[in-house]
Parts: structure tokens; C-alpha cells; sequence
């Protein structure tokens, strides 16, 4: 039972490449959530899917998009990286709506 | 709006004084509040949460806090503060209609020997 899993747990990208931060869990949890981490700034929610088959725009989702591929994975994709976007990215998974939501270790994000 | 704020950047206290850690949080209709703990470089864990009933809330580590209905806060305490707390707190509300989690931006509680 591993919980919530992110990989790749480092990646360093070029400005204007593209890449997919996959998230997993085995949990059986509806609502999935992927948050960046910016000194200062607290947790910012980027998207989330309250469901299989939905998802909704968060706090801060301009530059990416996203995938709930099935209950459970969440992928969260970046099109055309920009610096602005080094951060590091944290999925949740959460259960009913009393329950608190789980997290993943973290990817940490450079790019350059 | 959905939105919880957490006024304070840091928060220093002495080991075995009390701590508080404030937040307040606005939301339509019931709130579900959770607070989470951050070590450096790991990921967030829970602590506690409030959903319904009693007003004060127990949670991991001795941690408790007070839920206030008519100031919409939730403020994180512990009677007797530990070296070993120190560490960065996040709260969160979940909206009950839409199931959105958001995160105040955190505060970094200092406990000094």
C-alpha cells in the first residue's frame, strides 16, 4: 500500500519543452488534487478532479493541463515549460469530503 | 470565495510555552478545516480536522485547536512547545459543494531551546 505516488521525484527542463508529472494512488479515493509549492506562497492549486472523468480549474492553472486517466492516476502536464514554472509540484489524493486528503512526496522542478 | 489566510509568516516560541498558530477561512456553507505539518523537504502530513461538533478539536503529537464559528477561525495550539515542532504549518478548508481543497500559505513555527 504505497499511498499517493509522484514520479519523477526530480526533473530539470529547458524553457519551451514539455513534460508529464504522472500521480497514483491506491487508495480508492475520488477527488485527486495537484498544488505547487513557492516560497512564500503557501500551496497554490493548479487543478482538481473531484471525480473519474472530471476535472476543474484551481487557483493558478494557466500553463497547464491535466488528465484523470482513470480512478486512479492524475498526470499534469506542461505544454511549453517557462522558468516562471520551477516549483515544486505535490498530488493529493482525498476520500469523502470528512476525510483528509493524502499526499505524495513531491516533485521538484528546475527550469532553465 | 474559497479562501483561507493564515496571518502570520513566523511564529517563535520557547520550548514548553504554548503555542498558537492562527488561520481564518471563509467558505460557503458547512466547513471542513484541516491543519497539515511540513518537514523539510517531505511532504505534507495531517494533523487534525475539523468537521463537526466540539469546538476543540485533538489531533497528532498533542496538537489540538479551536474551531470559531462566529470568527471563522481555527486557530493550531499546543500547551507545552517542543524543538522538535518546529517545522511549516499549512490549514486548508474543503469547499462541501465543489470538494476544492485550498491552503493558506503557511506559517514556520520556530521552537527555541
Amino acid at each position: 500500500n504505497a499511498g499517493v505516488t509522484q514520479t519523477p521525484k526530480f526533473q530539470v527542463l529547458k524553457t519551451g519543452q514539455s513534460m508529464t508529472l504522472q500521480c497514483a494512488q491506491d487508495m480508492n479515493h475520488n477527488s485527486m488534487y495537484w498544488y505547487r509549492q513557492d516560497p512564500g506562497m503557501g500551496l497554490r492549486l493548479i487543478y482538481y478532479s473531484a471525480s473519474e472523468g472530471t476535472t476543474d480549474k484551481g487557483e493558478v492553472p494557466n500553463g497547464y493541463n491535466v488528465s484523470r486517466l482513470n480512478k486512479r492516476e492524475f498526470s499534469l502536464r506542461l505544454e511549453s515549460a517557462a522558468p516562471s514554472q520551477t516549483s515544486v509540484y505535490f498530488c493529493a489524493g482525498g476520500g469523502r469530503i470528512n476525510t483528509e486528503a493524502f499526499f505524495g512526496q513531491g516533485t521538484r522542478l528546475t527550469v532553465v | 470565495a474559497q479562501s483561507v489566510a493564515q496571518p502570520e509568516d513566523q511564529v517563535n516560541v520557547a520550548e514548553g510555552n504554548p503555542l498558537t498558530v492562527k488561520c481564518t477561512y471563509s467558505v460557503s456553507g458547512n466547513p471542513y478545516l484541516f491543519w497539515y505539518v511540513q518537514y523539510p523537504n517531505r511532504g505534507l502530513q495531517f494533523l487534525l480536522k475539523y468537521i463537526t461538533g466540539d469546538n476543540l478539536v485533538k489531533g497528532s503529537y498533542g496538537f489540538e485547536a479551536e474551531f470559531n464559528k462566529s470568527q471563522t477561525s481555527f486557530h493550531l495550539k499546543k500547551p507545552s512547545a517542543l524543538v522538535s515542532d518546529s517545522a511549516l504549518y499549512f490549514c486548508a478548508v474543503r469547499d462541501p459543494y465543489t470538494d476544492k481543497l485550498i491552503f493558506g500559505t503557511g506559517t514556520r513555527l520556530q521552537v527555541f531551546p
